[in-house]
């Protein structure tokens, strides 16, 4: 199994606020996926990002997989409050069937 | 509305009570997942039944034993667990399983606690 290492565990900060959230391995992935959980719910995913070196957006949400596929980040500009939430990512791993999820970053936005 | 819907969304259950997760999906997947989510650690895979057919079994103990009777269906039968099964069961939902960057649908878990 491959591993996934997230970085920070957690994360506190006020609204208005930039961040970076790390996503770390040293094994290859297909691709890597990140989701976003919500107090009582279960997982949701914002984006699925597949070639090295690609960059999405989704609103304020910049995610960038790493030229190597080993890695990603996620960064959040101007945090608001609805940002709060437990970010995980997941990698497929290149046998292209297992999904291996990181521990997850607890973001909390304060107003 | 996820599409994916668990019950119950808690249960509270002694070490020697029999009880059983649901799971029912909407979304016309074939693939359907268990996962155990426990703090500070990462979603544990747990089994995966694809077309029906149970394609893995993550080494779990036999105190869990789950049933998809149909591709919308599947079950998590729990009999004489133990206190450190305690955590959040989300079941899931996908098209077929080993299709690559399919994404995971998730219900919004059971809450399980073992006194």
């Amino acid at each position: 199994t491959q591993l996934l290492e997230q970085s920070p565990q957690f994360l506190s900060i006020q609204e208005g606020e930039n961040l970076t959230v790390y996503c770390n391995s040293s094994s290859v992935f297909s691709s890597l996926q990140w989701y976003r959980q919500e107090p009582g719910e279960g997982p949701v995913l914002l984006v699925t990002v597949v070639t090295g070196g690609e960059v999405k957006k989704l609103k304020r949400l910049t995610f960038q997989f790493g030229d190597a596929r080993k890695d990603s980040s996620l960064h959040i500009t101007a945090a608001q409050p609805g940002d709060t939430g437990l970010y995980l990512c997941a990698g497929v791993e290149t046998s292209g069937s297992r999904l291996t999820f990181g521990e997850g970053t607890q973001l909390t936005v304060n107003p | 509305e996820t599409g994916v819907t668990q019950t119950p969304r808690h249960l509270v259950m002694g070490m020697t009570n029999k009880k059983s997760l649901k799971c029912e999906q909407h979304l016309g997947h074939n693939a359907m997942y268990w996962y155990k989510q426990s703090a500070k650690k990462p979603l544990e895979l747990m089994f995966v039944y694809n077309f029906k057919e149970q394609t893995e079994n993550n080494s779990v103990p036999s105190r869990f034993s789950p049933e998809c009777p149909n591709s919308s269906h599947l079950f998590l039968h729990l009999h004489t667990l133990q206190p450190e099964d305690s955590a959040l069961y989300l079941c899931a939902s996908s098209l077929p399983f080993g299709q690559g960057n399919s994404p995971l649908h998730f219900g919004n878990g059971t809450r399980l606690t073992v006194t």
